[in-house]
């Protein structure tokens, strides 16, 4: 069955400087991955997928992420972080069979300091 | 860009009670899901719905849950008789495309906040 490991519960940045939260999945198929961001009292925003095109996936707001199959990492990263990214993120993986139903990692909160 | 949107935001219910959350999909999506998020763990797969059936449904989704796409735009999920440990946020989902490697990502509401008392 895929799983995904989120390796950090919280990480901390100062703002205006590089941001990687880590992300390592299980999977006996090709997987396709996905990073969402949840701000406080809000709905999971799609911020980046990897479905087996360009290993290198840009997202919304500056992040990016790169799918590496020798390490099975799904890192995500921002050269230099804003307050506003301050958020609950998930790594996910999509179950290859059936209906493609997401199983989530167990986030990483990104607290942002000034 | 389209939403899918829930209601209510808050559900708060007495113990043993019906409860009934409400989703609009986005309009021309055709897969539609339900997750939920108990306070302080990772979001959890409830059941997946196409073409008017559940295709798919986690060891959760047991006999008080049922799912319904009443009107052909709102989607619920109905727990018959509430208990406790049913307190989390109830994510609704939509997706366009069926499965596949080159399938569209699932776009998630708000959330509604159950609490039981």
């Amino acid at each position: 069955a895929q799983s995904v490991t989120q390796l950090d519960s919280h990480v901390s940045v100062s703002e205006g400087t590089p941001v990687l939260l880590r992300c390592n999945y299980s999977s006996s198929y090709s997987p396709s991955l996905f990073w969402y961001v949840q701000h406080p009292n809000k709905g999971l925003q799609l911020l980046l997928k990897y479905t087996s095109a360009a290993t290198l996936v840009k997202g919304i707001n500056g992040f990016e992420a790169e799918f590496k199959k020798s390490e099975t990492s799904f890192h995500l990263t921002k050269p230099s972080a804003h307050m506003s990214d301050a958020a609950e993120y998930f790594c996910v993986v999509s179950d290859a069979t059936g209906f493609q139903k997401l199983v989530f990692g167990t986030g990483t909160r990104l607290l942002v300091s000034p | 860009e389209p939403e899918v949107t829930q209601t209510p935001s808050h559900q708060v219910t007495q113990m043993g009670q019906e409860v009934i959350l409400r989703c609009v999909p986005i309009s021309n999506h055709l897969y539609f899901y339900w997750y939920r998020q108990i306070l302080g763990q990772k979001v959890e797969f409830l059941v997946s719905f196409y073409n008017n059936e559940i295709s798919e449904k986690s060891e959760i989704f047991d006999d008080q849950f049922s799912v319904e796409r009443p009107d052909g735009s709102n989607f619920t999920l109905k727990i018959r008789s509430t208990k406790l440990e049913d307190s989390a946020m109830y994510f609704c989902a939509s997706s366009e495309t069926p499965p596949g490697p080159s399938n569209q990502p699932q776009h998630f509401g708000d959330g509604t906040r159950l609490s039981i008392l």
